[in-house]
Formats: structure tokens, C-alpha cells, sequence
């Protein structure tokens, strides 16, 4: 059971590219969130949707986009990278069935910003 | 309280010794309560999610209460050990399908 895959695992941008962390789960979860980790601020939520067809906004979703169109998948998009977003970025999944679900991370994505 | 707030922010633990840890939470509107442990280059792993009023849960040596009235949650280890080492997160809902939202956690070294 592979749980939640994130990929790439490690990436350099320049100021201003534009990229796609991708996040894949295969236990049917409804639940989806991507979080940044930065020194000292433990875990931010960027964005989250509950859904396939719907999204949210978390606590810092400034630069961030993102889509929901299967289940399965919650691509996070970057439009124009500024070195701010560098950052480890973590995407979750979890059922919905009850208030009892926990969180099931994937290992990270490490972006750079130069 | 009206964020999510964990204290101390770093703690040494003798090798042996027991510790605990708090998560204050926005006790307004409250659906769960989660505990997270991370290891150091891994990802956050699920130890407890709690939603009941004076609930306890207990995973091996580690165990966690939550009082939902005033809005806390204490994590405990029982004599701890080299590989407690971790960062402890907690984490809040407020209703079904909101967001979940972290505190800063608590850095626990366990000294040999």
C-alpha cells in the first residue's frame, strides 16, 4: 500500500518558474491538505479540500493554487515562484467518516527558491 | 486562545524520566483534537485523535488527556527513551470538514 506519494521529492526553482507539486493517495481519502514547514513555524495550512470538485483555503494560500478533479490526486501550483515558498512541503489525506481520522502524511516535497 | 499553542517550545529529558507537554487550543466550537509525532527527516505520524470531553488515550508508554471546557491536552511519556526523541505536534479542528490547524510543537531531546 503505497499511502500518500508526493513527488518530486527535491527541487531547485528560479525566481518567477512556475511548477506543480504533485500528491497522490490511494486509500480512497476524501480528505486532502497540503502544509508548508518552515524553521520555527511548525506546520501552515495552505490549502485543503474535502472532495473531489472542492477546495479551501488554509492560512497562508497567498501564491499557492490548487484543483481537485479525482479523488485520488491534489496537485499544489506555484504560478510564480518567489523565494518566500521556499519551504518542505507536506500533503495529507484522511477519511471523512468521523472526527477520529487521523492524518497520513507523504515524506515531502523540498523546494528552493533561488 | 486563539490559535493553537504547545508549550514548552524545547524540553531535555533524562534518559528514565517521565515528561509532559501541553496543547492549548480555541476551546469555542471544537470537534478533535490530534497528537503528531516527527522524527527528524520523516514525516508527522498519527499517535492520537481525541474528541471527547476528559477522554485519556494510551499508546505503549505515551498517553494524552483533553479537556475540552478550557481548552488543553497534556502528552505524556513514560519513561522516556533515547528513541522518544521527536518534535510533538498537536493540532485542532474546530467542526467536521474545517481546517486543521497546527500548533509550533514541542522538541523533546532525550539526554543518555
Amino acid at each position: 500500500n503505497a499511502g500518500v506519494t508526493q513527488t518530486p521529492k527535491f527541487q531547485v526553482l528560479k525566481t518567477g518558474q512556475s511548477m506543480t507539486l504533485q500528491c497522490a493517495q490511494d486509500m480512497n481519502h476524501e480528505y486532502m491538505s497540503w502544509y508548508r514547514q518552515d524553521p520555527g513555524m511548525g506546520l501552515r495550512l495552505i490549502h485543503y479540500s474535502v472532495g473531489a470538485g472542492i477546495t479551501d483555503q488554509g492560512e497562508v494560500p497567498n501564491g499557492y493554487n490548487v484543483s481537485r478533479s479525482t479523488t485520488e490526486d491534489f496537485p499544489l501550483r506555484l504560478l510564480s515562484a518567489a523565494p518566500s515558498q521556499t519551504s518542505v512541503y507536506f500533503c495529507a489525506s484522511r477519511r471523512r467518516t468521523g472526527p477520529d481520522q487521523p492524518q497520513h502524511f507523504g515524506d515531502g516535497t523540498r523546494l528552493s527558491i533561488l | 486562545i486563539l490559535n493553537v499553542e504547545q508549550s514548552p517550545q524545547s524540553l531535555h529529558v533524562q534518559e528514565g524520566d517521565s515528561t509532559n507537554f501541553t496543547c492549548s487550543f480555541p476551546s469555542s466550537n471544537f470537534y478533535a483534537l490530534h497528537w503528531y509525532r516527527w522524527e527528524t527527516a520523516k514525516s508527522p505520524e498519527a499517535l492520537f485523535v481525541m474528541t471527547l470531553n476528559g477522554d485519556e488515550k494510551k499508546k505503549g508508554r505515551i498517553s494524552a488527556t483533553l479537556n475540552t471546557k478550557e481548552g488543553y491536552s497534556y502528552l505524556y511519556i513514560k519513561g522516556s527513551q533515547p528513541e522518544d526523541s521527536a518534535t510533538y505536534l498537536c493540532a485542532s479542528e474546530k467542526n467536521r470538514d474545517d481546517k486543521i490547524i497546527f500548533g509550533k510543537g514541542t522538541r523533546l531531546h532525550i539526554l543518555p
